[in-house]
This record gives structure tokens, C-alpha cells and sequence, in this order.
């Protein structure tokens, strides 16, 4: 069971904004940077998100990130087609000495 | 532009040792943090271990059971799984971490390993 949680799914007409949150606890989230990625179907994970809010190269600004204590959130504005995937937040865990994935959010586009 | 591409077996039998190999074309494999993730069909990611040059990190849940090497001077790194089970069935992925190891900006296509009798 992962130590990061997240909605298992999020779903939104094209255009709207939708929002995946990752909860975490004081050893991973809360003294750590958190990274997002997405994972569009039978492909290998990219990095979508760096550093809590930082977006690699490339990534569109409709991606945004976002860290309060010991939660995280990726909002997605101007929903598309192709953001249909899985997302994933992750952090490094002090206690498990681990590198953690969270659960997983399937983003559907109506 | 740097490109990671894994090697593997597909179909090993149970007590068997899984060995991985990752190559890295297009940048040198020194500098970074190169990764070991996997994803059992259907379910989520799990890190494995990582190296930075000779200095390992391990997934505690893992770590009696796995070895990971680099070899500069093929520009690949590999991973060892022993004594294999069904719950070792899973796509393989490498990757490459930066800063502090943990941002994985490249990734390989992945590698599906079936642990079978």
C-alpha cells in the first residue's frame, strides 16, 4: 500500500480545470519535494511536474503544481483530449528510506 | 537527445535470477542518478534502487533481493532480481534522476517480465 493517497479517478469536460490531490505525511510530502507524472496509456511515465511547481521543458502551462504541509496538488486547466492518462505524485520518504509513488489518478475527459 | 532502452529475459520461471540491462544513448551516464522502477499490470509504480556512480540506494522491501551495477564504459547499468516470483511480474522501467536523484526526466519504453511456471 503506497504512503502517498490519491482519488483513484478525475474527470472533466473539455476546457474545464480538474484537480488531483496526494496526500502525504510529514516524512515524505511535508520534508520533501514532490514530482508528478503522467503516464498516457501503454506508455512509460513522463515527468510533468518538478520540484513541487516547477514545470520541465515542455510542458504546457495549463499544468500547474502545488504544496501545502503535507499535501501536494496537480491542477489541470483547459482540459484536452490527450490529458486523458494516469497521474502520479511522488516524494522521498525519510522514514521508509524510499522513493514513493502515490496511487494513481485516471484523468477521464467527458 | 539522451534515450534509455532495457533488455530482458520476458519469461522466467519462479527461483529464478532476473537480470536487466539498461542502455544510454545520446549523453554520458556519468553525473546522474540512474533508476530501476516497475509496474505490475494493472497497478501502480514502485522505485526498485538507484546508483550514482558507485553509490546505491535501495527499496528496503527489495533490498535482500536485488543488486544494481553501472558499467561506464558501455554506457549501461543494470539490475539483479533473485529467487523470482509471480509478485516480480511486472513492466521494468529505467530511468534517469537528476538533482537530487529523485526528478526522472528520461525513461525507457519499458520491459514486461512474466514469472511463470
Amino acid at each position: 500500500q503506497s504512503v502517498l493517497t490519491q482519488p483513484p479517478s478525475a474527470s472533466g469536460t473539455p476546457g474545464q480545470r480538474v484537480t488531483i490531490s496526494c496526500s502525504g505525511s510529514s516524512s515524505n510530502i511535508g520534508s520533501n519535494y514532490v514530482y508528478w507524472y503522467q503516464q498516457l496509456p501503454g506508455t512509460a511515465p513522463k515527468l510533468l511536474m518538478s520540484r513541487n511547481n516547477q514545470r520541465p521543458s515542455g510542458v504546457p502551462d495549463r499544468f500547474s503544481g502545488s504544496k501545502s504541509g503535507t499535501s501536494a496538488s496537480l491542477a489541470i486547466s483547459g482540459l484536452r483530449s490527450d490529458d486523458e492518462a494516469d497521474y502520479y505524485c511522488a516524494a522521498w520518504d525519510d522514514s521508509l528510506s524510499t522513493y514513493v509513488f502515490g496511487t494513481g489518478t485516471k484523468v477521464t475527459v467527458l | 537527445q539522451v534515450q534509455l532502452q532495457e533488455s530482458g529475459p520476458g519469461l522466467m520461471k519462479p527461483s529464478e535470477t532476473l537480470s536487466l540491462t539498461c542502455t544510454v544513448s545520446g549523453g554520458s551516464i556519468a553525473n546522474y542518478y540512474w533508476t530501476w522502477i516497475r509496474q505490475p499490470p494493472g497497478k501502480g509504480l514502485e522505485w526498485i534502487a538507484n546508483i550514482y556512480y558507485s553509490a546505491t540506494r535501495y527499496n528496503p522491501s527489495l533490498k535482500s533481493r536485488v543488486t544494481i551495477s553501472v558499467d561506464p564504459s558501455k554506457n549501461q547499468f543494470s539490475l539483479k532480481v533473485r529467487s523470482v516470483t509471480a509478485a516480480d511480474t511486472a513492466v521494468y522501467y529505467c530511468a534517469r534522476g537528476t538533482g537530487n536523484g529523485y526528478e526522472l526526466d528520461y525513461w525507457g519504453q519499458g520491459t514486461l517480465v512474466t514469472v511463470s511456471s
